[in-house]
C-alpha cells in the first residue's frame, strides 16, 4: 500500500534548529510536498522537491533522496509562530496526493 | 482578496439531514479539489474536478456529490449525514490540470459537526 511517515510531535527550543523527517512508500513518484497548517487553519505551501538535494528557501529548507524514499524539512532560528503542524505530501504514479498526518511541532521559549 | 473561500466556516447539524458547502476560487485556476481532514489529521482526497469536469473520484459514499457550475466554483453536497461524517473538509484549488508539482491553494475549512 501507499504510505507516508512522519513524527507526531516534536519540541524545540525558540533560535534552535529542527529537522522534521519523512518516509514514503507510493506506487511511483512525481515529486514531494511540505505544507505548513498552524492549528485550526488551512494548510499553506511550504516547498516541493522532485530531484535529489536540498532545497533552500529562507529559514525552511528541504531535502529529498528519491532512492531512499525519504525527505525532511529543515527549520533554523525557530520562532515561536513556526509552532504548527507540518505536512509531508507525496505525488504518486497515478498523480495522486497521497498526504501524511503531519508533524506537530512545539515551540518552547 | 480571498484567493479561496469556503461557506460555512461551521456547520452543526443532526444526523440525517443534508447539508451543502460552498467553495469559490478566484484565482483564474483550472481545477478544484475536496478533501476530508479527520481527527486523527489525514487529509484525504474526495473529488478533484478540471474546468468543471471530474477527474478524481475517491471512494467515498455517494451521498457525497460535489457540483461544479463553473471553473471558480465546487459545491459538496451531502444526504444523510452520519456521525462519521464529521471532520473539516478544505476545498483547494491549483493552476493547471491538477497534475504533479501544481501547487494546491486551501481555503479556510468547513468544521462539520454532526450530532
Amino acid at each position: 500500500g501507499q504510505n507516508i511517515d512522519q513524527p507526531t510531535e516534536m519540541t524545540a527550543t525558540e533560535g534552535a534548529i529542527v529537522q522534521i523527517n519523512c518516509t514514503y512508500q507510493t506506487s511511483g513518484f512525481n515529486g514531494l510536498f511540505w505544507y505548513q497548517q498552524h492549528a485550526g487553519e488551512a494548510p499553506t505551501f511550504l516547498s516541493y522537491n522532485v530531484l535529489d538535494g536540498l532545497e533552500e528557501k529562507g529559514r525552511f529548507s528541504s531535502f529529498l533522496s528519491r532512492s531512499k524514499g525519504y525527505s525532511y524539512l529543515l527549520l533554523k532560528e525557530l520562532q515561536m509562530k513556526d509552532s504548527a503542524s507540518y505536512l509531508c505530501a507525496a505525488w504518486d504514479s497515478n498523480y495522486q496526493l497521497i498526504w501524511g498526518a503531519g508533524t506537530k511541532l512545539i515551540i518552547k521559549p | 482578496d480571498t484567493a479561496v473561500s469556503q461557506t460555512p466556516k461551521y456547520l452543526v447539524t443532526q444526523m440525517g439531514n443534508d447539508k451543502s458547502i460552498k467553495c469559490e476560487q478566484n484565482l483564474g485556476h483550472d481545477t478544484m479539489y475536496w478533501y476530508k481532514q479527520d481527527s486523527k489529521k489525514f487529509l484525504k482526497i474526495m473529488f478533484s474536478y478540471n474546468n468543471k469536469e471530474l477527474i478524481i473520484n475517491e471512494t467515498v459514499p455517494n451521498r457525497f456529490s460535489p457540483k461544479s457550475p463553473d471553473k471558480a466554483h465546487l459545491n459538496l453536497h451531502i444526504n444523510s449525514l452520519e456521525l462519521g461524517d464529521s471532520a473539516v473538509y478544505f476545498c483547494a484549488s491549483s493552476q493547471g490540470a491538477g497534475g504533479p508539482g501544481e501547487t494546491q491553494y486551501f481555503g479556510p475549512g468547513t468544521r462539520l459537526l454532526v450530532l
